[in-house]
């Protein structure tokens, strides 16, 4: 059973770009998260899909934004990058609507650096 | 507000060391908690779980209790390996809440 795929594992991006990361939940889960991971800061939930609507959204401004398809694949997008967004951005999907008796199955992550 | 306290590392142990990584927690009603490993370059891997009281997580060795009197969750191993060198997260995540909530994370190395 294939895991949680996110491509690309590794970005360089530019100040002022934008950026579009994409994560493949496994084949059932149709709830997917995103986190943002720094040295700094740690684990910063981002935002929760589940079948396509977004249900919770982290303290992130609004340059973060995701979607999800009826495939239940997702995709982050940051426009306007900073400096400060160099992380490694993790995806995780749920087999349930609330995940917690289920857990969650995180991908390798994508790692973007911004220069 | 929801938050989880994790022992400060660096951890270095020797191989077949005891160890306990602490873990408490602050929450809004009756959390789940996990623990995840991570390792260099890699994700997060679910170690194990709890999902109410008394509850005991085991895998590979490791174990967990939850204990509601005392908000906590120690993650225990009663001897460790090389191959256990990585960056250990507690996490918990409040019933109807679409989010974990982590630890700031505690790496352990151990040495042969």
């Amino acid at each position: 059973k294939a895991g949680v795929t996110q491509t690309p594992r590794y970005l360089i991006k530019t100040r002022g770009q934008q950026v579009t990361l994409s994560c493949s939940p496994i084949s059932g889960h149709r709830s997917v998260s995103w986190y943002q991971q720094t040295p700094g800061q740690g684990l910063q939930f981002l935002f929760e899909y589940f079948s396509e609507t977004q249900r919770n959204k982290g303290n992130f401004p609004g340059r973060f934004s995701g979607r999800q398809f009826s495939n239940s694949r997702s995709e982050m997008n940051v426009s306007t990058l900073e400096l400060g967004d160099s992380a490694l951005y993790l995806c995780a999907s749920s087999l349930g609507s609330t995940g917690g008796v289920y857990g969650y199955t995180f991908g390798s992550g994508t790692r973007l650096t911004v220069v | 507000g929801n938050s989880v306290t994790q022992m400060e590392g660096p951890v270095t142990l020797s191989e077949e060391a005891f160890l306990t990584i602490n873990c408490t927690y602050t929450a809004t009603g009756y959390p789940s908690l996990f623990w995840y490993v991570q390792y260099p370059g890699e994700g997060l891997q679910l170690l194990l779980k709890a999902t109410k009281a008394d509850d005991k997580g085991s895998n590979k060795g490791f174990e967990a209790t939850y204990r509601k009197e005392t908000t906590s969750f120690h993650l225990e191993k009663g001897s460790v390996q090389v191959s256990d060198s990585a960056v250990y997260f507690c996490a918990l995540k409040v019933q109807g809440a679409q989010k974990l909530v982590f630890g700031q994370g505690t790496r352990l190395t151990i040495n042969p």
